[in-house]
This record gives C-alpha cells, structure tokens and sequence, in this order.
C-alpha cells in the first residue's frame, strides 16, 4: 500500500531539546510538505519541497529547520527556539505543487507535547 | 490579508438530513478550491476538488458548489450517516501551497 508514514505517533520533550520528526512517502510524489494544526486553527504551512536538495519556508518556519536528501524522505526538526512547540504536526505529499491541482496526501501525524 | 472563513459552529444533525457547510475567502483568487475530511486523530483525507469555471459537483452524497462572485464553496452531505462525522476542511491554492479553513466539525446523530 502506498502512502506516507509518520513516526511517532506522540513525542514528548523536554524544553529546550531539540527533536526530529520522521515523515517518509512511498508514492513517488515529487512535493513534500510539513504543517501544524492547533486546536481551532487551520492547519498552518511550515516547510515545503518540491524536489530533491530544494525547500521553501512556509508561513511559520521560524524555530523550524528540514532537510530533503532523497525523494522518499521530509524530517522535520523542531528546534528550541520555537516558542510554542507543543502541536499536532502533518506530513503531506502531493505530485507537483499545489498551484497545479494535485491534492494533498496526509501521513497520520505527529502529536508532540513538550514540557 | 488572505482569510479563509468556515463555519465557526459544530454542526450537528439528525440522520438522513443534508449538512451544509461554507468556505468563505477573501483576498484570493482561486483557480480551484479543495474539500478534505479529517477524523479525530488522524490526517486529513481528500474528498473533491472544484475548479473556477465549475458552478457544482458531486460525488456519491456529497456536492460542492462554487461561486467565485460571492467568493464562496458550499458543501453539501445529504442523506447523512454517523459514519459522516468528521472534521471538513476546505483549502485554496496560493502559490505553490495549500491553505486551509479551519474545518466544521460535523455529528450526525443516529
């Protein structure tokens, strides 16, 4: 079964840690993409790729970095310098960017809670 | 500033009725505009896709419409089950992203 894969499914740190969080795609799609949805808010772009060894910052990369060394694979780094870590976090794949009408493929999240 | 507004208040409905949901936006122009579903948990899961010169579509018991003069999507579910409750969310393109609505969080009660 295609799809992607996110690991794991809860995280808990402490402040002040850094942590990476796995996102891993088997469909072949060329774009890759990191969100975050709070309680009551849309879900919110942090990081974005659209191919290998290339990434954009979305609306909320500050206290964020990733990195795109293979097509399958999109971690995303939570750095201590984010204010406000705590949050349920989204992997998405799609074939091209999204101004060319593909809809997103959605892992099943990461829910990190940081104390 | 970009804003992508959607029913504020959970819906809650009775089985067998239609839900009607909005997508209202402003500062956009989008070429398309998305639904997607999202249960409690888990990521969100695509459902349809409307583009600009489209004034409606469906699938199964779902229709969205489209109206780019009022700057607003419509969705409906009819015949409504249990099963259909979930989060929707409705998303437009900008730039080489998505941006989505907040979601209604839809209960169909049996």
């Amino acid at each position: 079964d295609g799809g992607i894969t996110q690991s794991p499914k809860y995280l808990f740190r402490k402040e002040g840690q850094n942590v990476t969080l796995s996102c891993e795609q088997n469909l072949n799609h060329d774009a890759m993409y990191w969100y975050r949805q709070d309680p009551g808010q849309g879900l919110r772009l942090i990081y974005y790729s659209q191919i290998v060894n290339d990434f954009q910052k979305g609306d909320i990369a500050e206290g964020y970095s990733v990195s795109r060394e293979k097509k399958e694979s999109f971690p995303l780094t939570v750095t201590s310098a984010q204010k406000n870590p705590t949050a349920f976090y989204l992997c998405a794949s799609s074939i091209v960017g999204s101004s060319y009408n593909s809809p997103l493929h959605f892992g099943n999240g990461t829910r990190l809670t940081v104390t | 500033s970009q804003k992508i507004e959607q029913n504020s208040e959970a819906l809650n409905i009775q089985e067998g009725k239609t839900a009607t949901l909005t997508c209202n936006y402003t500062n956009y122009s989008p070429a398309y505009l998305q639904w997607y579903r999202q249960d409690p948990g888990r990521g969100p899961v695509f459902l349809l896709l409307i583009r600009e010169n489209e004034k409606e579509k469906r699938k199964e018991r779902l229709k969205v419409t489209f109206d780019t003069t009022l700057k607003q999507s419509l969705f409906h579910i009819t015949a409504s089950q249990p099963a259909d409750s979930a989060t929707y969310l409705c998303a437009l393109p900008n730039d080489y992203k998505l941006s989505f609505g907040a979601g209604t969080t839809v209960t169909v009660r049996a």
